[in-house]
């Protein structure tokens, strides 16, 4: 069975880094072909895919966001760490990872629960 | 502003059929990558309803159906039942994005 958990404040102020962690098991990130991505939902609206890390080290990045995000993985503790810079109130929403495979157009069958992150002072 | 566009609302009564359109371009939907379409009860993570343009997840009811042409595609929902009452999203690829697209999102009542 899948599961994917994600981690993190649930509160950050404006310009500060977001880190957040996905926890997953049932599945292993050096198999070939096995993928995790994060998107996130800003309340009342769409959902936006933000980055990918892949089984072979590739990382892809949403291009609008590219120069703030950093993904990561560590294969030994299932894990997935997403870091967003300079954050705004703008960045308000609910992040989720999931479990995907690579492809020419990969889609999302496992999701975690979500995570709001609210950005204030 | 999606690059893949959804009518923002659509209804129907219990028992009828509906369809959602999801239209793109050439750089996603236009250029072959597949459509696939998610279904968000309020508070809850999407859940995967069509993959690969048509294609049903195992306990997706049949109800449920996907298509293509050209730089659209359309998710269909027979026999509309008052559990069906979300939203859906499409999603696919954009070669000139190099990831993944998400279209806006549309809001089912089921009247």
């Amino acid at each position: 069975q899948v599961t994917l958990r994600e981690s993190g404040p649930a509160l950050v102020k404006p310009t500060q880094t977001l880190t957040l962690t996905c926890t997953f098991s049932g599945f292993s990130l050096s198999t070939s072909g096995m993928c995790v991505s994060w998107i996130r939902q800003p309340p009342g609206k769409a959902l936006e895919w933000l980055a990918r890390t892949d089984w072979d080290d590739d990382t892809y990045y949403n291009t609008s966001l590219k120069t703030r995000l950093t993904i990561s993985k560590d294969t030994s503790k299932n894990q997935v760490v997403l870091t967003m810079t300079n954050m705004d109130p703008v960045d308000t929403a609910t992040y989720y990872c999931t479990r995907h495979y690579s492809g020419s157009s990969p889609y999302f069958a496992s999701w975690g629960q979500g995570t709001l992150v609210t950005v204030s002072s | 502003q999606s690059l893949l566009t959804q009518p923002p609302s659509v209804s129907g009564a219990p028992g009828q059929r509906v369809t959602i359109s999801c239209t793109g371009s050439s750089s996603n939907i236009g250029a072959g990558y597949e459509v696939h379409w998610y279904q968000q009860l309020p508070g809850r993570a999407p859940k995967l309803l069509i993959y690969g343009n048509n294609n049903r997840p195992s306990g997706v009811p049949d109800r449920f159906s996907g298509s293509k042409s050209g730089t659209s595609a359309s998710l269909a929902i027979a026999g509309l039942q008052a559990e069906d009452e979300s939203d859906y999203y499409c999603q696919s690829y954009d070669s000139s994005l190099s990831g993944s697209v998400f279209g806006g999102g549309t809001k089912l009542t089921v009247l």
